[in-house]
């Protein structure tokens, strides 16, 4: 049974650039939640998919964006890359339905010079 | 306010001291309370869901309870194998997120 899968493991950009994050969800899961974690911190929402829409958004601007695919898959893009977005960012999948446990990938170190 | 705090920050245990972990959370509609482990630089993994008051569970050396304020993580004859972050994190009714706590950092040495 595949986990959550993630790429790339590590990327390195430099400030105002653009960057785009993977997630493969768990097998049978439909619905993938994007997660941000600076050193320290405990994980920040960012936002969750399911059937394709944005269901809910945390507190972050507009450079952050996201898809969902018909395969259930999922990207995080951030455009205009400030430092401040240095950190690991955490994709978790779920199933819908009464318990909705979030399942986490082994996410993404992005550091931005 | 943050809804969830969790405490100790860092604590330190011998191999096979046992002792208790603290989430504390405030939010209305509890759909469920989350236990994580992380190890550094990877994704957290799931320990826990506890949905309701007087909910108990229990995995190998680790078992968690819930009140209607706080949540406790035990940890019995720890091994150094233990050593983690531990995270809580609630969901909210009506809501689609988890919200987190800044975690726990146990060291076990042996």
């Amino acid at each position: 049974d595949a986990g959550v899968t993630q790429s790339p493991t590590h990327l390195i950009k430099t400030r105002g650039q653009q960057v785009t994050l993977r997630c493969s969800p768990k097998s049978g899961h439909d619905t993938v939640s994007w997660y941000q974690q600076a050193l320290g911190q405990g994980p920040q929402f960012i936002f969750q998919y399911y059937e394709e829409e944005e269901r809910q958004r945390g507190n972050f601007p507009d450079r952050f964006s996201g898809h969902q695919f018909p395969n259930y898959s999922s990207e995080l893009n951030v455009n205009a890359l400030l430092l401040g977005d240095s950190a690991l960012y955490l994709c978790a999948s779920s199933l819908v339905g009464p318990e909705e446990t979030q399942y986490f990938g082994p996410g993404t170190r992005l550091l931005v010079l | 306010e943050d809804q969830v705090t969790q405490s100790p920050e860092a604590l330190r245990l011998q191999e096979g001291e046992s002792s208790s972990l603290n989430c504390s959370y405030t939010v209305s509609g509890l759909r469920g309370l989350f236990w994580y482990r992380q190890d550094p630089g990877k994704g957290p993994e799931f320990l826990f869901t506890l949905y309701s008051a007087g909910e108990e569970k229990e995995k190998e050396r680790l078992k968690a309870t819930l009140t209607k304020k706080e949540s406790f993580l035990h940890i019995t004859a720890p091994k150094p194998e233990d050593s983690a972050t531990y995270l809580c994190a609630v969901h909210e009714g009506g809501s689609e997120k988890l919200v987190f706590g800044k975690g726990t950092k146990l060291t076990v040495n042996p």
